[in-house]
């Protein structure tokens, strides 16, 4: 069954720092993979998806992700992160046609 | 603008009392999700719709029902909401198999 894991439940980093977010994934199938973002009492934002091709991908408010098919994983990473990036990031898995899973997320707090 | 609207954004409702949660979304995307997230949990899917098509997860309850009467439109239906249900309810559409857009939800309490 597919899964995906966030080792990091919680991360903490200075403004203007860079940020990684770790995500783990077990998928039979080729996977599409995903970063959500949850602001505090708000609905998820879609950062960024990978389907195929390049294995580096870019998204929106200056993240991007690698997928590493040999680590099976997909993190997210940020150059220097802003007070507004604190939220809830989550990791997801999914396929055409197949169940699309969350992973437990990680909550990044960001000092002044 | 918002593309994915959930109506109310704060519901409060009498232990056993049915309740509707209501969903729209302007980006006419043949799926739409309902999806319940509890503090400090990822959410976790309920049912969705492809179409008209309805598929419900096999671990959600039978208190919890759905309606979508046209593509724009899906309503979550809880009928005797137990405290267990206090959750925030999410509802999300997209194509092709994955939720891309959601709405920011509707935080539900039970008194």
């Amino acid at each position: 069954a597919q899964s995906v894991t966030q080792p990091d439940i919680h991360i903490t980093v200075s403004e203007g720092a860079s940020l990684e977010l770790r995500c783990n994934y077990s998928y039979g199938a080729t996977p599409y993979l995903f970063w959500y973002v949850q602001s505090p009492g708000q609905g998820l934002q879609l950062l960024l998806k990978y389907f195929s091709g390049d294995t580096l991908v870019q998204g929106i408010k200056g993240f991007e992700a690698e997928f590493k098919r040999s680590q099976s994983s997909f993190n997210l990473r940020k150059p220097s992160v802003h007070w507004s990036d604190a939220a809830e990031y989550f990791c997801a898995v999914g396929s055409y046609g197949q169940n699309f899973v969350f992973g437990p997320g990680t909550r990044l707090s960001v000092l002044p | 603008d918002a593309m994915v609207i959930q109506n109310p954004r704060y519901q409060v409702t009498q232990f056993g009392k049915p309740v509707t949660l209501s969903c729209s979304q302007t980006l006419n995307h043949n799926v739409m999700y309902w999806y319940q997230q509890k503090s400090s949990q990822a959410p976790k899917l309920l049912f969705h719709y492809y179409d008209k098509d309805f598929n419900n997860e096999a671990d959600t309850p039978d208190n919890f029902q759905s309606r979508r009467p046209n593509t724009s439109f899906c309503f979550l239906d809880i009928r005797s909401p137990g405290l267990g249900d206090a959750a925030m309810y999410l509802c999300a559409c997209g194509e092709g198999g994955q939720p891309q857009h959601f709405g920011d939800g509707t935080r539900l309490s039970i008194l």
